[in-house]
């Protein structure tokens, strides 16, 4: 079946603007995250859902980052007034549920470019 | 806070010759600790998990509670495990990875 997909797969936009990111999950998959990889940096955490509900936010680097998920399946991490150093690659994955044994399954991700 | 440590950036070997990855990590509890693998143009997978205790790829990772650490080896590299390492930790409860820095093997003829 389908893997995780996300889109656009590439975003170049210039700074002050908002940015949406688009993540649709494999069906049936009630857990989703949201990670960020800047250049030299390990994948970061941002925010994760169990169904419509965001039990830890506690990755988002500051206010002017927020998602949402509806329906308990397609997400949205809308990035208002980017900056720079908001460039990054943006990667979601998600799993059948956020047990232990659950294994996560990555999508593609977005390469956001801020001039 | 839990911390994930991979301290080579680039390790580069020749074909056939063994490989370590090196991955430590800080956490104070129990955690699950994973390998995971991006191949030049894919997507990152899953390549291997600690309480499985599988060989996949021929490659094989044990963690060692006592050294924190949970070192991913293969006996001979071959071309194809080229690619980009990434070592994972989740905490006991919550649902979060946090990943390393990476490292890139490079595996040259």
């Amino acid at each position: 079946g389908a893997g995780v997909s996300q889109s656009p797969s590439n975003k170049v936009t210039e700074k002050g603007k908002d940015v949406e990111l688009r993540c649709d999950p494999i069906s049936g998959h009630t857990a989703l995250y949201w990670y960020r990889q800047s250049l030299g940096q390990g994948l970061e955490f941002l925010i994760y859902f169990q169904g419509n509900s965001a039990p830890d936010k506690s990755g988002l680097p500051s206010d002017r980052f927020s998602a949402e998920r509806t329906g308990g399946s397609v997400s949205t991490l809308t990035i208002q007034r980017t900056q720079q150093e908001d460039s990054a690659v943006y990667l979601c994955a998600s799993s059948l549920d956020s047990g232990n044994l659950n294994e996560q399954f990555f999508g593609p991700g977005t390469r956001l470019t801020v001039l | 806070a839990q911390r994930v440590t991979q301290p080579e950036k680039l390790l580069s070997v020749f074909k056939g010759a063994p490989v370590e990855l090196k991955c430590n990590y800080s956490y104070s509890g129990s955690p699950e600790l994973f390998w995971y693998v991006q191949y030049s143009r894919q997507r990152l997978q899953l390549l291997l998990r600690h309480i499985s205790r599988e060989s996949i790829k021929g490659f094989t990772a044990d963690l060692n509670k006592g050294e924190t650490s949970f070192h991913l080896k293969k006996p001979f590299a071959q071309e194809e495990d080229s690619a980009m390492y990434y070592c994972a930790l989740k905490p006991g409860t919550a649902s979060k990875l946090t990943f390393g820095t990476g490292t890139r093997l490079q595996v040259t003829l």
